[in-house]
């Protein structure tokens, strides 16, 4: 069955820190894996897409890898700000629909 | 930039009640997606549609219809409101799948809709 799996479910961390959210995934075919990122009440947006010749991949502040072998990726954020508390949804595509992870809530806070 | 409306950022409907929940992209894009989202659960797929008067079931079809009449435009039918199809739904649009590439889903700011 295809899924993917986030941790942590919940995360607070300090304004300033760095932070590493992980996704593993048992998806086939594989196609693409991309970040969102969700503020609450609002719609999820896209931070990163991958295909399976990239294993890493850099939006500002905002890093993602991907290991294809393991089925991993994970999603680094740095120096966080308080505008980063938000979901950052992981989601990956076989082929049509896509397969949505559940999340990790992220709280920075000052 | 790509832009999806959904008519409504919240509503609040009675049990039995038919809703109508409509959502436009302004990207001529051929597919579109709604989703409802649940704390705990994500996002779930409720039907999506490739073109124009063509549906697909999702994972979680049941009490829900759609109608994609226009391109630009994908309605969600809840025909008799019930209180657990309390949620947010959100709806999406994208280019159509090529070559197992699967192109950006955009998403609108979503509908938290209350059902009493």
């Amino acid at each position: 069955k295809n899924q993917v799996e986030q941790s942590p479910q919940s995360l607070i961390i300090l304004e300033g820190k760095n932070c590493t959210l992980q996704c593993n995934y048992t998806v086939s075919p594989f196609s693409n894996l991309r970040w969102y990122k969700q503020d609450t009440g609002r719609g999820p947006v896209s931070l990163t897409i991958m295909t399976f010749s990239e294993n890493t991949k850099s939006n500002g502040r905002y890093t993602a890898t991907l290991d294809a072998d393991t089925k991993q990726s994970s999603l680094h954020i740095t120096a966080s700000q308080l505008s980063d508390s938000a979901s950052y949804i992981c989601v990956v595509s076989a082929e049509t629909p896509l397969v949505f992870g559940k999340g990790t809530r992220l709280s920075v806070i000052a | 930039d790509v832009k999806v409306t959904q008519s409504s950022r919240y509503l609040v409907k009675r049990t039995g009640e038919k809703v109508f929940l409509e959502c436009v992209q302004d990207m001529d894009h051929e597919n579109m997606f709604w989703y409802r989202q649940d704390p705990g659960l994500g996002l779930r797929l409720i039907y999506f549609s490739y073109d124009v008067k063509m549906k697909e079931k999702g994972d979680i079809p049941e009490g829900y219809s759609v109608s994609r009449e226009k391109k630009e435009r994908f309605s969600l039918i809840l025909e008799s409101a019930s209180t657990n199809q309390t949620s947010m739904y959100l709806c999406a649009s994208s280019h159509r799948v090529q070559r197992r590439r699967n192109y950006e889903q955009y998403f609108g700011p979503g509908t938290r809709l209350t059902v009493t």
